[in-house]
């Protein structure tokens, strides 16, 4: 049983434009979120998170989007450079020091 | 510099061996983690800690044992039961209410 499914398993964008990476969860319990990004044969590296009792937070060019209702998330990145072309994971978590569930991942890649 | 340290970076194990995989921190983080990534599969959890002395089974914890005698080391043996061993583990460490720092990765591949 998936608790955190990002349902795309890849995204094809153009450089310049905007890209928007979906995750959607289940566990009602969840109440802090995680965007990483991960380069092939290295670890994840963070990226951005969001807290609950948010529904925006925004660092530069990424932004995270919370719908708590509709228990779904997005991330925002505009404009798309190449360098951002790698693999996306969504991780959440239900309480504070409880590891982080990962969903699958979506590969994205900016087009020149 | 702060950071976590996973070696090798690339393992070869023969059917029926246990190896063991090394995570060291220098971040003072009380909590570390093992995850394994395979194609498509996402990162699944196999072990954590978020003490010294102390450690609980992750989703994916059969074939798998580890150890954590310090606060920066928590190694992970796999061992000649797990049936599927190849795949590319992450360790992370992570301080109380924030995000994990990932290692590197160690790929590990059966001949």
């Amino acid at each position: 049983d998936q608790q955190v499914k990002q349902n795309s398993p890849s995204l094809s964008v153009q450089e310049g434009r905007i890209s928007i990476l979906n995750c959607d969860y289940t566990n009602s319990m969840f109440d802090y979120f995680l965007w990483y990004k991960k380069y092939p044969a290295e670890g994840p590296t963070f990226l951005i998170s969001i807290s609950s009792i948010k529904d925006k937070n925004e660092d530069g060019r990424f932004t995270v989007f919370l719908n708590k209702s509709a228990k779904h998330l997005s991330l925002h990145i505009v404009p798309s450079q190449p360098g951002d072309s790698a693999v996306y994971f969504c991780a959440a978590s239900a309480r504070r020091n409880t590891p982080l569930v990962f969903g699958k991942g979506t590969r994205l890649s900016v087009i020149a | 510099d702060g950071g976590i340290t996973q070696s090798p970076k690339y393992l070869f194990r023969k059917e029926g061996q246990n190896v063991t995989l090394s995570c060291e921190q220098n971040l003072n983080h009380d909590a570390m983690y093992w995850y394994r990534q395979d194609p498509g599969q996402g990162l699944r959890l196999i072990y954590y800690s978020q003490i010294v002395n102390d450690f609980q089974k992750g989703d994916i914890a059969e074939g798998y044992s580890v150890s954590r005698e310090k606060k920066e080391s928590f190694p992970l043996t796999v061992t000649s039961a797990q049936k599927n061993p190849t795949a590319f583990y992450l360790c992370a460490s992570s301080r109380e209410g924030h995000g994990y720092t990932f290692g590197s990765g160690t790929r590990l591949t059966v001949v």
